[in-house]
């Protein structure tokens, strides 16, 4: 079946540094991605939907210059959190769609920023 | 835009016995379809079941059971003969008539499952 290779799987960050997570389908091309974010215990929150070879799509209420999204070939996208505070300290989640409805999910990064 | 809501944060069941999550969704679009998701404390997101709008017939898989109402937009989910790895965070989603789209999840229903 398919696969979604999300690393890495937790990071520890100094508060003002950046930290990048990426998401690679490891069989199958991925047109379109999105990236989530999850409190302990809540549902997922859609952040950024990201087609291949164009700008990411963000939500309301995201902060685009913060949360950077690159999705330049169909089985690479990455998420960027920049200048990260312990406020972004959260579980990122990204899902490939694939052909009739085939949702598949990355095993997600749990992020801590100190 | 669409909606999910679980009702349920919170639900058990004794082993062996089967229990019932339910879900409720608000649209105006005609094609579309719902999924229930299972969340382990792995939190590796696992598919469970999926079901087209446009099909009357209920999806099951083994012990999973959907009980899908167009009308009253209502997506519940049966699961039989619980097992203790059954426990867990469950999602009910909603995706658009557009292939590619993006999913609405529900607030989620933890399922714990005594022994």
């Amino acid at each position: 079946g398919a696969v979604v290779s999300q690393h890495p799987s937790w990071v520890i960050c100094k508060s003002g540094t950046s930290v990048k997570i990426e998401c690679r389908s490891l069989d199958f091309q991925a047109t379109t991605m999105f990236w989530y974010r999850q409190f302990p215990k809540q549902s997922l929150m859609l952040m950024a939907t990201s087609n291949e070879g164009s700008k990411a799509t963000y939500e309301q209420g995201v902060e685009k210059d913060k949360f950077l999204i690159n999705h330049a070939s169909l089985t690479l996208s990455t998420l960027t959190v920049t200048s990260a505070h312990p406020e972004d300290s959260s579980f990122y989640i990204c899902s490939a769609a694939g052909e009739n409805y085939g949702y598949t999910f990355g095993s997600g990064t749990r992020l801590t920023v100190v | 835009a669409q909606t999910v809501t679980q009702s349920q944060p919170e639900m058990s069941v004794q082993e062996a016995e089967t229990v019932t999550l339910s879900c409720t969704y608000d649209t105006s679009e005609s094609d579309y379809y719902l999924f229930w998701y299972k969340q382990p404390p792995s939190r590796q997101m696992i598919l469970v079941i999926r079901q087209e709008a446009y099909k009357q017939q209920n999806a099951t898989e083994n012990r999973f059971s959907v009980n899908f109402q167009k009308a009253a937009k209502s997506f519940s989910l049966k699961i039989s003969d619980s097992q203790l790895g059954d426990a867990a965070m469950y999602f009910c989603a909603y995706g658009g008539g557009t292939s590619y789209g993006k999913l609405t999840f529900g607030q989620g229903t933890i399922l714990t499952v005594h022994p």
